[in-house]
């Protein structure tokens, strides 16, 4: 069965820490892997990952993906209080065509922040 | 301001009463879906549609029913047959099919039946 495992499900760090949250997939047809992040209430996309040992940057977040070993990873330098959300990975399927088939949910990793 | 609303917020109903949640987007995206989330799950996706007038089942959709008569518009009824209806509910929306196109999510809907 096709599944997609966050960790940890749930952590609390300082302000200034650095924090790594990782995303392991099993997955048929793989063909792409994203990450979210949920305030509250609507999740906000961060990241695409499609090939592996490409880095993806915005600000002090940053993503990699390693297709052999099947996983990703969020990076949170000098985390923030603004961080303290739960932190969504997606891995899209796609059908023997090539077509998209599905996005395939991790359970979130919640993130909090202390001052 | 461009996005997707919800509405209501919060929607309380009884067992065996069929409700409809509301989404609209404005951004002219073409493709829109409806996803269920529950404590210790991941996103369950519902339906989904990627044109006016068409729309396709996602992986939990039973007991709910949608229609795409504007673009704009992707209201979704959860029907008495619907088991298990107490959830959170987003609405999403993206130019095209995603995850090729990146998808907007709105602040969703908490359904709770009693």
């Amino acid at each position: 069965e096709d599944k997609v495992v966050q960790s940890p499900l749930s952590l609390v760090v300082h302000e200034g820490d650095t924090v790594t949250l990782n995303c392991s997939y099993e997955v048929t047809n793989f063909r792409s892997l994203l990450w979210y992040k949920q305030e509250k209430k609507a999740p906000t996309f961060l990241f695409m990952l499609t090939s592996s040992g490409i880095e993806k940057k915005s600000g002090r977040l940053s993503s990699i993906l390693d297709k052999k070993e099947l996983f990703s990873i969020l990076n949170i330098t000098a985390t923030q209080t603004g961080d303290s959300a739960v932190y969504l990975c997606a891995v899209a399927e796609e059908d023997n065509a090539g077509n998209n088939r599905k996005l395939i949910w991790g359970l979130g990793t919640s993130l909090g922040v202390n001052p | 301001d461009g996005g997707i609303t919800q509405s209501p917020k919060y929607l309380f109903r009884k067992e065996g009463q069929n409700v409809t949640l509301s989404c609209e987007q404005n951004l002219n995206h073409d493709a829109m879906y409806w996803y269920r989330q529950d404590p210790g799950q991941g996103l369950r996706l519902i339906y989904y549609s990627q044109i006016v007038n068409d729309f396709q089942k996602g992986d939990i959709a039973e007991g709910y029913s949608v229609s795409r008569e504007k673009k704009e518009s992707f209201p979704l009824t959860v029907t008495s047959a619907q088991k298990n209806p107490t959830a959170f509910y987003l609405c999403a929306s993206s130019m095209g099919l995603a995850p090729t196109y990146e998808q907007y999510f709105g602040p969703g809907t908490r359904l709770t039946v009693t």
